[in-house]
């Protein structure tokens, strides 16, 4: 099976631009869920995605902002961007009916915001 | 408010030494923890998840154990190679249905092993 995927790989930004990303799971995989690390914070949890259905949010501000389709491939969008966006964007799928599933990771979006 | 901590945030080891990582949390509601390995720039890893109704799991040379009632996780790695130089997290996803796409990470410890 084909592991997460994420596009695209980097970005380059200035500041008040919008950004999309996408993702898109392991085969099967309903569940898709969003991170932002940076050196700072660590790792964050955005939010996950199941069945096109937001399912769980983090405290994250609301510029930022996610879809999911029906093949389950999943979008997260941040409008105005702010030089504190600067981060890896990681994505996760899972199976998702379950808490016992492992999440599996995708290898990040690289966004730099000038 | 679930916190996961990691001590040391950096270890620097000779090849070939047993050592052990170790990782925290507050909240011992937790339904399971898991470990994930992370390389420069890239994505992570899953290396071990134990559920918390067990108390560890094993994986090669890598075996992580969970003692939810003290809020305590160690990563234990045998025999350390060059290879297994990597920023190294554990997470923990909270009990209930509602949790079931959310991890709260520790910082992660940085391991070095010098040949």
């Amino acid at each position: 099976k084909a592991g997460v995927t994420q596009t695209p790989r980097y970005l380059i930004k200035t500041r008040g631009q919008q950004v999309t990303l996408s993702c898109s799971p392991i085969s099967g995989h309903r569940s898709v869920s969003w991170y932002q690390q940076t050196p700072g914070q660590g790792l964050q949890f955005l939010f996950e995605y199941f069945s096109e259905t937001q399912r769980n949010k983090g405290n994250f501000p609301g510029r930022f902002s996610g879809r999911q389709f029906s093949n389950s491939r999943s979008e997260m969008n941040v409008s105005t961007l702010e030089l504190g966006d600067s981060a890896l964007y990681l994505c996760a799928s899972s199976p998702g009916t379950s808490g016992a599933d492992t999440q599996y990771f995708g290898p990040g979006t690289r966004l730099t915001v000038l | 408010k679930q916190e996961v901590t990691q001590i040391p945030a950096a270890l620097s080891v000779p090849e070939g030494e047993n050592l052990v990582l170790n990782c925290s949390f507050t909240d011992s509601a937790i339904y399971n923890l898991q470990w994930f390995r992370q390389d420069p720039g890239k994505g992570l890893t899953s290396l071990l998840l134990i559920q918390s109704s067990q108390r560890e799991q094993t994986s090669g040379r890598l075996n992580a154990s969970l003692d939810k009632s003290s809020g305590r996780s160690t990563l234990y790695i045998a025999a350390s190679q060059p290879g297994d130089s990597a920023t190294y997290l554990c997470a923990v996803r909270h009990s209930g249905s509602s949790n079931t796409g959310k991890l709260i990470f520790g910082q992660g410890t940085t391991l070095q092993v010098k040949p």
